[in-house]
């Protein structure tokens, strides 16, 4: 089965320093890895995905994530936090067997970042 | 471009009463359809999936039950609602494909009084 675990409730950072979300996952077979965002009462909002290739994905708004194969690990990272990033983190991840698999989500991660 | 609207964005029902919230995508076809629901601003439970019209999965069995009419078209509906069926319900669509991202709506919040 299918599952992500993103470890902190919470992630305080100021604005300007680097940022780090962590995620690990669990899938059968390679996985397709996702991130998302959400803003109070909108919806998620898709940032960057590892599919194959390079480690290193960029994304949207300057974030970028690190996938680790060893690890089981995707984690999120921006080299220069806003206080605008302040949302809730969603990491997610689906196999890549073929036929319909559903993605599963981590419980989300808020991120705060204070000026 | 692709767009996903849904309606309405917040909603009051007394228990008992009927639901429906229309989900719609506009600028693709064939699109993966998916309703969501988070409980206190947190994790997703996935309710229902489709993968064309007429055709829809169920992943948990409870008080809700969804169809897709037309290609672009995803309701979800109730005939009497529970307390318990109170949250933020999110519709998504997709591109076929395990690669493709999902794409969510700004939700409906549902409150049960």
């Amino acid at each position: 089965a299918q599952s992500v675990a993103q470890p902190e409730d919470q992630v305080n950072v100021a604005e300007g320093n680097p940022l780090t979300v962590k995620c690990t996952y669990s899938v059968s077979g390679n996985p397709y890895l996702f991130w998302y965002v959400q803003y109070p009462n909108r919806g998620l909002q898709f940032l960057l995905k590892y599919i194959t290739g390079d480690n290193l994905v960029k994304g949207s708004y300057g974030f970028e994530a690190e996938f680790n194969k060893s690890q089981t690990s995707f984690h999120l990272k921006k080299p220069s936090a806003l206080v605008s990033d302040s949302a809730l983190y969603f990491c997610a991840v689906r196999g890549s067997n073929t036929g319909f698999q559903k993605l599963v989500f981590g419980t989300g991660t808020r991120l705060l970042v204070s000026p | 471009s692709q767009t996903i609207h849904q309606w309405p964005a917040t909603l009051v029902q007394p228990v008992g009463s009927p639901l429906s919230l229309e989900c719609t995508v506009e600028g693709t076809s064939n699109p993966n359809l998916y309703w969501y629901r988070q409980a206190a601003g947190r994790g997703l439970q996935l309710l229902f999936y489709s993968v064309g019209i007429g055709q829809i999965s169920s992943e948990v069995p409870q008080n809700l039950s969804a169809s897709r009419p037309q290609d672009r078209q995803f309701i979800l509906s109730s005939k009497k609602l529970l307390l318990s069926d109170s949250g933020f319900y999110l519709c998504a669509w997709s591109w076929a494909g395990g690669s493709q991202p999902q794409h969510f709506g700004d939700g409906t919040r549902l409150s049960i009084l």
